[in-house]
């Protein structure tokens, strides 16, 4: 299994919801990754997980709370959002050098 | 840090013309070289990716690139462009000195004209 599924496909959130993003892969990748892509922009970067903890936080604000539960799962907890937050957001796993990332299919979410 | 320059963020070719997309990079160390494909409301699909050894590497859809270490290129081709390669192109590096980082270059958007 070479795949990174992330789910929902689609969330649109008013400013005052509290939802989360979900991302699986059983490739035994050890590092996991949110990304956020805005429209013909390459994806920034938001977070790393190293082994189950936090490695890297790209100064994301706090309303964006990631979360791995196990080495296969990765959620990003959203609340109180804003409207510029609307972009896809992106899963991507890797192992070792050369860190190839495996990238999900991705989360379009919209806030109102 | 690494830098990862794509020369042109639009890039137009007739359908059958030869696909030329422009990647360089910074690195005091041996990189890892990567293209990615990206068709709207997609992730990221790795066309190719030069690790070690042999500097020409083929990917998918026809796809190759040569890595050329006294240009710090890794430009991407294609003999003969078809409507389905019609997407965003982003060109990344790592390096074994960046551990799990992954450096993007800003994309260019390829445009196949029939």
């Amino acid at each position: 299994d070479t795949e990174v599924t992330q789910t929902p496909k689609h969330l649109v959130m008013g400013m005052t919801n509290k939802k989360s993003l979900k991302c699986e892969q059983h490739m035994g990748h050890r590092a996991m990754y949110w990304y956020k892509q805005k429209a013909k922009k390459p994806p920034e970067l938001m977070f790393v997980y190293s082994y189950e903890k936090l490695s890297i936080n790209e100064s994301v604000p706090s309303r964006f709370s990631p979360e791995c539960p196990n080495s296969s799962l990765l959620n990003l907890h959203l609340h109180a959002l804003q409207p510029e937050d609307s972009a896809l957001y992106l899963c991507a796993s890797s192992q070792g050098l050369p860190n190839e990332q495996f990238f999900g299919p991705g989360t379009r979410l919209t806030v109102l | 840090a690494q830098s990862v320059t794509q020369l042109g963020s639009h890039v137009s070719v007739s359908e059958g013309a030869l696909v030329l997309l422009r990647c360089n990079y910074s690195s005091s160390v041996p990189p890892y070289l990567f293209w990615y494909v990206q068709y709207p409301n997609q992730g990221l699909q790795l066309l190719l990716k030069y690790t070690t050894g042999a500097t020409l590497v083929k990917g998918i859809n026809g796809f190759e690139a040569e890595f050329k270490k006294s240009e710090t290129s890794f430009h991407l081709t294609k003999p003969s462009a078809h409507m389905s390669d019609a997407a965003e192109y982003f060109c990344a590096v790592s390096d074994q000195n960046t551990g799990n980082q992954f450096y993007f270059g800003t994309g260019t958007s390829l445009t196949v004209i029939p």
